[in-house]
Order: structure tokens, then sequence, then C-alpha cells
């Protein structure tokens, strides 16, 4: 069935520094692609998504390209802040129903 | 309307009791789930509504779970004689899905988080 595997956490980082975080997929057909964050205390929100391969979803100075030749989704920053101290989640548009499918989660944290 | 709410916050229970919890999703939404997620663990997919409808449950959706939606607005999940392993975060989403786009975004609420002791 479809999966998504992604980097173990946690990641530590001082500020500014660049930030990358692996995720691959498991899928038949063309999902869409996303990627959530949830800060202490919060809900999932999405961070960015792409729909086709490709595509470059990009928000709050996050990117990830839809690469499938590769069945990746990388997400990259390129000088994070402590603000951005979270948990991502990669996830896929699984089957005619609409769930998303998730990976694990990578907890970052971003030290001043 | 601001977001997808989910009530209780937090409930703590004993071994063998019901347990029932609530979502409120955003007003428009046509499709709302319910996912799980246990400690270390990205959310799992649990059940779905489209309106009042519910059209897919997982296989981690035991018997003792049920969900409805009855007027297509808010849904409840209950979870009969709970057992330990049922400690878990429960998330609502809710998404608006028209015409032949799926995969429009889920908008998650804060949670219900379950202790079963």
């Amino acid at each position: 069935g479809d999966s998504v595997t992604q980097m173990e956490g946690p990641v530590t980082l001082s500020e500014e520094a660049f930030l990358t975080i692996n995720c691959t997929y498991t899928a038949t057909g063309y999902p869409s692609l996303f990627w959530y964050v949830q800060y202490p205390g919060e809900g999932l929100q999405l961070l960015l998504k792409a729909t086709k391969a490709d595509d470059k979803g990009s928000n709050k100075g996050f990117e990830a390209t839809y690469r499938k030749e590769t069945t990746s989704f990388h997400l990259e920053k390129g000088s994070v802040q402590v603000s951005d101290s979270a948990v991502y989640f990669c996830a896929l548009g699984g089957g005619s129903q609409g769930n998303l499918i998730f990976g694990k989660g990578t907890k970052l944290s971003v030290k001043p | 309307d601001t977001g997808v709410s989910q009530n209780p916050r937090h409930k703590i229970t004993k071994r063998g009791q019901n347990v029932t919890f609530r979502c409120d999703p955003i007003s428009e939404h046509n499709r709302l789930y319910w996912y799980r997620q246990t400690l270390g663990q990205g959310p799992e997919f649990l059940t779905y509504f489209q309106n009042e409808a519910q059209l897919e449950k997982s296989r981690l959706l035991s018997d003792r779970f049920s969900a409805e939606r009855p007027k297509g607005s808010f849904s409840t999940l209950e979870i009969q004689r709970t057992e330990q392993g049922d400690s878990a975060m429960y998330l609502c989403a809710s998404s608006l899905t028209s015409g032949g786009l799926t995969y429009n975004e889920q908008f998650f609420g804060p949670g219900t988080r379950l202790t079963v002791l």
C-alpha cells in the first residue's frame, strides 16, 4: 500500500542554518504531496503542497519539489529561525477518499 | 468561524469505560476525517464522512469504535470498553471537496488526548 518514509529526528540546528528533511514515498498513481507542521501545543497546519510532478510548493521560506523520478518531496529552508522549532510531517493524498498518509514526523529544534 | 474545534481537549478514563469525543468542522466543509496519533508516530486515518455519509473505515477502527455525523455538521467518535492501547491523540480534520478535486487541503483541529488508565 501507499506509504511515506521521512528522516528520523530529532534534528537540532543553530539559527540561520540550512535545513533539509528528507521524505520519500511509495504510491500507486500520482498522489498529491504535503508537508504539515505541528508547533508545540497546537494542531497540524498545512505548510506547503504539490499536486503533480515537478511542482514546487513554498511557504514561509520553506520549499519542497515533487520529484517523481526519485519519489521524493524533501523539505528545505535556507535559514531557519528559533520559531521554526516544531514537528514536521510529510504526507501524501492516498486513495479516492482523500485521506492523508503521514510519515512519522521529524522534530526540529533550532537553537539561538 | 475560526477553524476546526474538538472537545474535550483531554480525557482520562478507566479501562472498560466508554468515551465520546466531538468535532466541529469548518462550517462549509463537506468532508470530515478522523485520525489517531500515538506518541512518536504520524496521524493514522480512521474514517471519513462526506456530508452525513460515512464512506470509508480503516481496519484500525475496531468494532468498539463508532463515528457519526448525523446532520452533516459536527461529528462524534465513541469508543466503547476502552483499553489501554486506545490511549492516543484523536484528531479531526475537515475539507471542502468539489468537482474532481479529492486532495483539497485538510484543516486539523487541536485534537483530543485520551489517556486510559
